[in-house]
């Protein structure tokens, strides 16, 4: 079946710092690929996607490439602030964005 | 425009127990989808109500079961409570006539069975 696997936090980083968060997915067919961000005591929004092969999602800052070569879609940002930190969640979807497999989230932590 | 609303924030149940939570979709929205997520783990897929029927469901016992009104509001039921049912449970809403456009998802039921 589909899976998503991401890197273990947490990922502790000091302001201004470049973030990489590891993502790979085993899925059949070509998924759409997710990353959502959950802040303490919220549910999770969508942080940016991508549907096919080479697309690079981005938002606030963000940015994701679709990498069908290595079944990844690593969450890059270049410069993090403390308000970034939340838990990251990597995700799938292989039929119309309705059910998401999701990999384990990572942590960020980001002091001043 | 309200997005997706979850009730209760929080609940309290013991053991053998059933509990019903409540989700109210985004305005324009027809389809709702149930995640259940443990501590420190992702959202598992529960299943997913389009026109009143479960469309899809994902690997969770018979305990759990659901409906979806006219309005497109739904109800998540659990019955026979365990320990391990303890989780933050999260409804995500969509549109079948924008099936391209991602899942909107509210804040959660966070579940504590004792």
């Amino acid at each position: 079946g589909n899976s998503v696997t991401q890197m273990e936090g947490p990922v502790t980083l000091s302001e201004e710092a470049f973030l990489t968060i590891n993502c790979t997915y085993t899925a059949t067919g070509y998924p759409s690929l997710f990353w959502y961000v959950q802040y303490p005591g919220e549910g999770l929004q969508l942080l940016l996607k991508a549907t096919k092969a080479d697309d690079k999602g981005s938002n606030k800052g963000f940015e994701a490439t679709y990498r069908k070569e290595t079944t990844s879609f690593h969450l890059e940002k270049g410069s993090v602030q403390v308000s970034d930190s939340a838990v990251y969640f990597c995700a799938l979807s292989d039929e119309g964005f309705q059910k998401l497999v999701f990999g384990t989230g990572t942590r960020l932590l980001v002091s001043p | 425009d309200a997005g997706v609303t979850q009730s209760p924030t929080h609940l309290i149940k013991t053991r053998g127990q059933q509990v019903t939570l409540r989700c109210s979709p985004k305005s324009g929205h027809d389809t709702v989808s149930w995640y259940q997520q443990a501590l420190g783990q992702g959202p598992q897929f529960i299943f997913q109500y389009y026109e009143e029927e479960e469309r899809q469901r994902g690997n969770f016992p018979d305990r759990f079961s659901g409906h979806q009104f006219p309005n497109y509001s739904s109800e998540l039921n659990v019955n026979a409570l365990l320990l391990g049912d303890s989780a933050l449970y999260l409804c995500a809403s969509s549109s079948q006539a924008y099936s391209n456009q991602p899942q909107h998802f509210g804040d959660g039921t966070r579940l504590s069975i004792l």
